[in-house]
């Protein structure tokens, strides 16, 4: 049973357009919610995250929207840039575990176009 | 400032070899994980620990063993291995509470 679900799988977006990620989860006890970015032959590395006690979280060009009763939350990259190249995974974790295992989606790779 | 630091980088093995994938980290995090990551897969849990002497199996434990014997390292170990295992193999830790999780740049492991 897949926890998290991301889509799309790949994403292509010309310079400066908006690029959009989206991400679903089941488990209702989820609290925690980052997202990460990866480069090739690099590990993933937090970008940006967001508690179900707000809506939104802004940090320069990225943006996660958060909809608790959707159990739905997105990425949106705004002025997208050729750097912003990567692949990007949702995750999702209980805070209120013993373990505070982070579930991944399975990957969204961003292509954006000069 | 290593961060977490895992050896190899790249390993080819035969089928029913076995071999550690070392990781180290120098930020005393308690918590530390493995993950290993296949294309259209995401990134998948095989083992964790919430500290020294304490480990339990994640999503994908079959095949791979664990130990933490201190809080800097935690190498995974492959038993035998076969050419299911062939992925990149990431090793992250952070604190108990919700920190970032920091990742290595990972094993690239090819098992023939």
């Amino acid at each position: 049973q897949q926890q998290v679900k991301q889509s799309p799988q790949s994403l292509i977006v010309q310079k400066g357009g908006i690029s959009i990620i989206n991400c679903a989860y089941e488990n209702t006890a989820f609290d925690y919610f980052p997202w990460y970015q990866q480069f090739p032959g690099k590990g993933p590395a937090l970008l940006i995250a967001i508690r179900p006690d707000v809506s939104e979280k802004k940090e320069g060009r990225f943006t996660i929207s958060f909809n608790k009763s959707a159990k739905q939350f997105s990425l949106h990259i705004m002025d997208s840039q050729p750097g912003d190249s990567a692949t990007y995974f949702c995750a999702a974790q209980n805070s209120g575990g013993s373990n505070y295992k982070l579930t991944f989606g399975k990957g969204t790779l961003l292509t954006v176009n000069p | 400032n290593a961060g977490v630091t895992q050896t190899p980088k790249f390993q080819v093995l035969k089928t029913g070899q076995s071999m550690t994938l070392q990781c180290a980290q120098d930020m005393n995090h308690e918590y530390m994980s493995w993950y290993r990551q296949d294309p259209g897969m995401g990134l998948r849990l095989i083992h964790y620990s919430v500290g020294a002497g304490i480990t339990d199996q994640g999503e994908v434990p079959n095949g791979y063993n664990v130990s933490r014997s201190t809080t800097e390292d935690f190498p995974l170990r492959l038993l035998s291995a076969a050419p299911s295992q062939t992925s990149v193999y990431f090793c992250a830790s952070r604190e108990i509470a919700d920190q970032p999780q920091h990742f290595g740049d990972g094993t690239r492991l090819s098992i023939l």
